[in-house]
């Protein structure tokens, strides 16, 4: 079945800095989502990609939809306090009408 | 409506009993997903329903496992025979048709089976 690899597994940084992690997978995706989950609640959605190549914005985020379509990355500039959680790449090969293939997450921890 | 509503929101069980959890989504989604999340883990999908019909299954979703959305709405997901095994975060999420693949995620329900 479909795989992602999720990198890196944590990250431990210091408020203000820049954070990257990534995410690679054997097959195609059509779709790239990103989420972001705390502690005993539901992943809450971040960005959503839609083509490849696609580069887009949320705040102090921005993703990435890789050109192979096997890939995408989430960069956060500028890091504070409430960043911290549990970052999960996801894509889907259909329009919707199938599930979402989720990576096993980034559990990022910011250092005062 | 503000988001998706699971309920409840944490149960705990002994073994080999059944237990049912329900799903109320965003109204206006006609697309419901189930998904099991263990610690440690992304979240695993186990089904998908487009209004009443539940369209995909995944090889997770064994037989003791079964979901319904009998009119389209709410679903429920019914785990008969519990096992320790079935412990983990059972969450919904909803989309809309045409909304591309945006799933809006609920905040789960914590199964603990003893």
């Amino acid at each position: 079945g479909q795989q992602l690899n999720q990198s890196p597994q944590s990250m431990f940084i210091q408020e203000g800095e820049d954070v990257s992690m990534n995410c690679t997978s054997s097959s195609i995706f059509n779709t790239w989502l990103w989420y972001k989950q705390e502690p005993g609640e539901g992943p809450v959605l971040l960005i959503a990609l839609y083509k490849a190549g696609e580069l887009t914005s949320n705040g102090r985020l921005t993703a990435q939809f890789g050109i192979t379509r096997k890939d995408s990355f989430l960069n956060i500039s500028a890091s504070i306090p409430s960043d911290v959680g549990i970052y999960f790449c996801a894509g889907q090969s259909g329009g919707g009408a199938d599930g979402l293939t989720f990576g096993k997450g980034t559990h990022l921890i910011i250092q005062p | 409506d503000t988001g998706v509503s699971q309920d409840p929101r944490h149960k705990i069980t002994k073994r080999g009993q059944n237990v049912t959890f329900r799903c109320d989504p965003i109204s206006e989604h006609n697309r419901l997903y189930w998904y099991r999340q263990t610690l440690g883990q992304g979240p695993e999908f186990l089904t998908y329903f487009q209004n009443e019909a539940q369209l995909e299954k995944s090889r997770l979703l064994s037989d003791r496992f079964s979901a319904e959305r009998p009119k389209g709405s709410f679903s429920t997901l019914e785990i008969q025979r519990t096992e320790q095994g079935d412990s983990a975060m059972y969450l919904c999420a909803s989309s809309r048709r045409g909304g591309g693949s945006e799933a809006f995620f609920g905040q789960g329900t914590r199964l603990t089976v003893v």
